[in-house]
């Protein structure tokens, strides 16, 4: 079956650092890959889209040079949040497509001290 | 507008009680999931059911894409149920971009 593998789970960053974060498809191709962030107490907002040979597109609030995402090939993608502050915390997640449905990782939590 | 739109926000129910949870969206859902997480949780992916009726152990989702609606039914709630339910859909046709409701807080006392 299809499944997405988010690493880590559960990170800790000091303030004013950045802290990498991995998406693997498997069991299938992740032409496309979302970036989602939940901040406490809130619900989920997208971050960015990557398409395989494709410029990725952030949304509005959130840009490149804060969360840049890297979408080598079609079964990894990684996320960094540079210079991580207290706003930056919460369950970061990755949703990844073949073609019609998305299969969706458990997150990346990141508490930031 | 709110695309997704979650009903009722929070729900208290006894164990053994069913619980019905309600997503209404603005546009045409091509895809839609249903979600579950814990407080302080990962997400756990539910049911994917962009039309129809759909099945798994305890819960039930029916999509009604020409109403722009969909339900979760939850039977025999139990303790272990508590915690936010989404429903999420994409936005547009392909794009790959779900957006995602606030949620629905259930609670299951004994």
């Amino acid at each position: 079956g299809a499944l997405v593998y988010q690493y880590p789970r559960r990170t800790i960053c000091k303030s004013g650092t950045s802290m990498r974060m991995e998406c693997q498809a498997v069991g299938f191709q992740a032409t496309s890959v979302a970036w989602y962030r939940q901040s406490p107490q809130k619900t989920f907002e997208l971050i960015a889209l990557s398409t395989v040979n494709s410029a990725i597109k952030y949304e509005q609030n959130f840009t490149q040079e804060k969360f840049p995402i890297s979408h080598p090939n079609l079964s990894f993608s990684s996320m960094t949040v540079l210079n991580a502050y207290l706003e930056d915390r919460g369950l970061y997640l990755c949703g990844a497509a073949p073609g019609t449905e998305v299969f969706f990782g458990k997150g990346t939590r990141l508490t930031v001290v | 507008g709110q695309q997704v739109q979650q009903s009722p926000a929070s729900l208290v129910l006894q164990e053994g009680e069913n619980a019905e949870l309600q997503c209404n969206f603005s546009s045409t859902a091509t895809q839609l999931q249903w979600f579950y997480q814990r407080p302080g949780g990962s997400l756990v992916s539910l049911l994917y059911n962009p039309s129809g009726t759909k099945h798994t152990g305890r819960l039930t989702s029916t999509t009604v894409t020409k109403e722009r609606r969909s339900s979760l039914h939850i039977s025999s709630s139990q303790i272990t149920d508590s915690g936010t339910y989404f429903c999420a859909m994409e936005v547009n046709t392909g794009n790959y971009k779900y957006v995602f409701g606030a949620g629905t807080r259930l609670k299951v006392i004994a």
